[in-house]
């Protein structure tokens, strides 16, 4: 069974400063992995994803993650901390295996918030 | 245009109520999704459809009935709600091949009194 670990439910950070959201995996095989931002009411977009290849991926708004299979990670970053990043952030594994059909296993989410 | 809709956005409704919610997907998907996000913020999938086949159903109670008339809808119909169904139900869809990258819709807030 996979599971994911978001190490720190809330992370507060000063505008302009480096973001740093961390995430953990456990998983059987090397699974698809995935960053989703929840703004207030409103649903999840997808930031980026790691499937296979170069290990660190670029998403939107600037963010960033690096897939390190030894440490079992997929941690997410950005330089610099915007007022508008203020949102929740999911990580989030697939199994690239056929049965899977694509379910996603969420970890419990950590809560940014971005101070002037 | 909306990728993934649901209706409604927000539904409130006393114990023993029968409802549904509804979701449409309009980028030509073939898999769609139930997700539970309770109020813990913790997300957890219910069921998934492929070409209106079910083919995820996690531990779900049984009062919990997907349904799928064609490939761009998922409906979710819940009978005899209870206190504990109070949740953010999110709809999702996306490719059966590759990756299987989800679109999420905005999501229905049920409330249970």
């Amino acid at each position: 069974a996979q599971s994911v670990t978001q190490l720190g439910s809330h992370v507060s950070v000063s505008e302009g400063a480096l973001v740093l959201l961390r995430c953990n995996y456990s998983s059987s095989v090397p699974p698809y992995l995935f960053w989703y931002v929840q703004y207030p009411n409103q649903g999840l977009q997808l930031l980026l994803k790691y499937t296979t290849g170069a290990t660190l991926v670029k998403g939107i708004n600037g963010f960033e993650a690096e897939f390190k299979k030894s440490e079992t990670s997929f941690h997410l970053t950005k330089p610099s901390a915007h007022m508008s990043d203020a949102a929740e952030y999911f990580c989030a594994v697939s199994d690239p295996g056929g049965t899977s059909y694509g379910k996603l296993t969420f970890g419990q989410g950590t809560i940014l918030t971005v101070h002037p | 245009d909306t990728a993934v809709s649901q209706t409604p956005k927000y539904l409130v409704t006393q114990m023993g109520n029968d409802k549904s919610i509804k979701c449409e997907q309009n980028l030509g998907h073939d898999t769609m999704y139930w997700y539970k996000q309770d109020s813990k913020k913790f997300l957890k999938i219910m069921f998934s459809y492929n070409n209106k086949e079910l083919i995820i159903n996690e531990t779900v109670p049984n009062r919990f009935s997907p349904k799928s008339p064609d490939k761009a809808h998922l409906n979710l119909h819940i009978n005899s709600l209870e206190l504990g169904d109070s949740a953010v139900y999110f709809c999702a869809s996306s490719q059966s091949s590759g990756v299987h990258e989800q679109y999420f819709g905005p999501g229905t807030r049920l409330t249970v009194t």
